[in-house]
């Protein structure tokens, strides 16, 4: 089984509409994040947790939020889709021990119509 | 975060060496330089990590100056399955971080 899930893999939605991103790990880890993939593009960070209790914004948090339910899940939600918002969204974990090596989901493409 | 600088796309082929130069030229003295590999439509999979000289695993080496502020990636005997975006990063030596990506280089084989 996978360390990192991400669900759904594939979402096409319309604008206006809400939509939760969930992600889960097996690894035990306390951080976890949320990535967004343009075509051709690198990753930009969303948001990011350190534990339950911890909620950072990173460089383009405007019109999403995020949910820590436990140390195994952290959910990424659109409030109002938007279609600049269509693009492949990745979650990733990082542990304290290798705290150099993030690990990521299979990712979720989104896109909004 | 110090920024980092690398080729938009490389060239090679099978059985040749490669060496990906990433610039770091703002690099703290506790921050360390990491590499990770993506393929399409997959998440980014860490490759190496070092903090100076050199570093090899049985994917790649790392070399690192003595200043630093740069940091080659080296993929010996490369074959088709090596065409991939490679991303350079340096982060604080730290696990209470973030960590940013850049663009990374895009590097295509060919037979």
């Amino acid at each position: 089984d996978a360390d990192v899930t991400q669900t759904p893999r594939n979402r096409i939605t319309k604008t206006g509409k809400r939509i939760m991103l969930e992600c889960s790990q097996t690894k035990g880890h306390d951080r976890m994040y949320w990535y967004r993939q343009d075509p051709g593009l690198g990753l930009r960070l969303i948001y990011y947790s350190f534990d339950v209790k911890d909620i950072n914004k990173g460089e383009i948090s405007d019109g999403y939020s995020v949910s820590r339910q436990a140390q195994a899940k952290f959910s990424l939600s659109l409030e109002s889709a938007i279609p600049n918002q269509t693009a492949l969204y990745f979650c990733a974990t990082r542990g304290s021990r290798r705290f150099y090596e993030q690990y990521f989901g299979p990712g979720t493409r989104l896109t909004v119509t | 975060l110090a920024k980092t600088t690398q080729p938009i796309s490389m060239d090679s082929y099978e059985g040749q060496e490669v060496n990906i130069t990433c610039s770091h030229n703002n690099i703290a003295t506790n921050d360390y330089i990491t590499w990770y590999q993506q393929f399409p439509s997959q998440g980014p999979r860490f490759i190496i990590q070092g903090y100076k000289t050199k570093v090899t695993n049985e994917v790649a080496s790392l070399f690192i100056p003595a200043d630093r502020k740069s940091s080659t990636l080296s993929l010996p005997r490369v074959s088709l399955s090596d065409t991939a975006v490679y991303y350079c990063l340096v982060a604080l030596y730290s696990s209470a971080s973030k960590i940013i990506f850049g663009s990374g280089t895009r590097l295509s084989i060919r037979p």
